[in-house]
């Protein structure tokens, strides 16, 4: 497509609940990168695939969060038995590797477990 | 590991005033280094990127270079306007990563004021 897109844009979630977010980059762009960005605070590195595999997946904070990638297209990223710390903005990215190319980003989801 | 470190915000400016925004950074090697920005309600946008000692990189009047003797790629604007009121992301990858991986810093926000 166009751009990264991000689905659902929002989500509310009750405490001990899964959830699961959507990405879809942009086409023919082979890496893909999850971020984090709580309230007030930058962006932390969650996992990023190259094709199918995820040669770093260093930043998952806990056991909790996982994420795939399949056809090196669409990434899932799913957090099981959500926590209220787990409440953020989930941004997407995809890039073309080599060095010095940038990222682009879709919109991000907002999640909100209450 | 890489690291970003950037001034912390909010920076507030009148229009027409000159901005910089400092950044300086940790890493092996020579990364690649690049500035995001996100306005209000949107997603982030690689504003502009640099990827050896002494490019600058420049884009919609903002401006900034690659010192490798400083490590530093501090943001420049000559004369602000109101429309760049957004949050300002510096970023490196670097080879200890394989260039796949972005390393954000916190964030500084700006606003202009009329």
């Amino acid at each position: 497509g166009a751009g990264v897109s991000q689905s659902p844009s929002n989500k509310v979630t009750e405490k001990g609940k899964d959830v699961e977010l959507r990405c879809d980059p942009i086409s023919g762009h082979t890496a893909l990168y999850w971020y984090r960005q709580s309230l007030g605070q930058g962006l932390e590195f969650l996992i990023y695939f190259q094709g199918n595999s995820a040669p770093d997946k260093s930043g998952l904070p806990s056991d909790r969060f996982s994420a795939e990638r399949t056809g090196g297209s669409v990434s899932t990223l799913t957090i099981q038995r959500t926590q209220q710390e787990d409440s953020a903005v989930y941004l997407c990215a995809s890039s073309t590797l080599g060095q010095g190319y940038g990222y682009t980003f879709g919109s991000g989801t907002r999640l909100t477990v209450v | 590991g890489d690291s970003v470190t950037q001034m912390e915000g909010p920076v507030t400016l009148s229009e027409e005033a000159f901005l910089t925004i400092n950044c300086t950074y940790t890493a092996t090697g020579y990364p690649s280094l690049f500035w995001y920005v996100q306005y209000p309600g949107e997603g982030l946008q690689l504003l502009l990127k640099a990827t050896k000692a002494d490019d600058k990189g420049s884009n919609k009047g903002f401006e900034a270079t690659y010192r490798k003797e400083t490590t530093s790629f501090h943001l420049e604007k000559g004369s602000v306007q109101v429309s760049d009121s957004a949050v300002y992301f510096c970023a490196l990858s670097g080879p200890t990563g394989g260039y796949q991986k972005v390393t954000f810093g916190t964030g500084t926000k700006l606003q202009v004021i009329p």
